[in-house]
């Protein structure tokens, strides 16, 4: 079983739509993540819940809006897209007292 | 401001050890990871080191930490071409909001 799953993997659109992107984690952890990687492969976390409340919100535009229904799902919708939101978004997990972090396989986002 | 960092590229050739650094700027760091990212994939979690420890040994990987000039290095024996990828280190704090800093991460190209 994939502990941390998202969809899709791979997604191509236009600017200006409004594309979400899901994640969850069967790994019974309280901490989700998202994670934006560059063209340059640099890893920047754009936010954090723990037990379903945000606790890390990073310069990100308002454009992103994270949403987590319950500990184990959270999903990133992004309205408005601009060429710049291309990159592989990363969810990620953990749990607080073990503080290792688990990676989904990451979704391939191109804006055209 | 929290930095860790790496050098971009490393070329080694199959058979040989590869040893790939990082330094770090937070002081208050309580865990260092190294993660593994091949091409098209996720991010998978190699190994990982508490900051009261110097060294830690996986079958071909060990990890060795400085925490005094905040130098974490990851040392791969005996190389292969599967160890061709990118490699980042990252660290996180015990306390606070369990923020991950990743390093720019360093290309491994192992030659044949």
């Amino acid at each position: 079983d994939t502990a941390v799953s998202q969809t899709p993997k791979y997604l191509v659109t236009q600017m200006g739509n409004d594309k979400s992107i899901k994640c969850e984690q069967n790994l019974g952890h309280d901490t989700m993540y998202w994670y934006k990687q560059d063209s340059k492969k640099f890893l920047k976390i754009m936010f954090s819940y723990n037990n379903k409340e945000l606790i890390i919100n990073e310069t990100v535009p308002n454009r992103f809006s994270p949403k987590s229904p319950d500990k184990a799902h959270l999903n990133l919708h992004i309205n408005s897209l601009e060429l710049g939101d291309s990159a592989v978004y990363f969810c990620a997990s953990s749990q607080a007292q073990a503080n290792t972090i688990y990676f989904g396989e990451g979704s391939w986002l191109t804006v055209v | 401001g929290e930095d860790v960092e790496q050098s971009l590229f490393l070329s080694v050739r199959e058979g040989d050890s590869s040893v790939i650094n990082c330094t770090y700027t937070d002081s208050s760091s309580t865990y260092l990871y190294w993660y593994k990212q091949e091409p098209g994939a996720g991010l998978q979690l190699l190994t990982y080191i508490f900051s009261n420890m110097d060294m830690k040994q996986d079958q071909r990987l060990t990890v060795l930490l400085n925490k005094k000039d905040k130098h974490l290095s990851l040392r791969i024996a005996d190389t292969q071409t599967g160890d061709s990828a990118i490699y980042f280190c990252a660290e996180s704090h015990e306390e606070g909001t369990y923020k991950y800093i990743f390093g720019t991460g360093t290309r491994l190209k192992v030659l044949a």
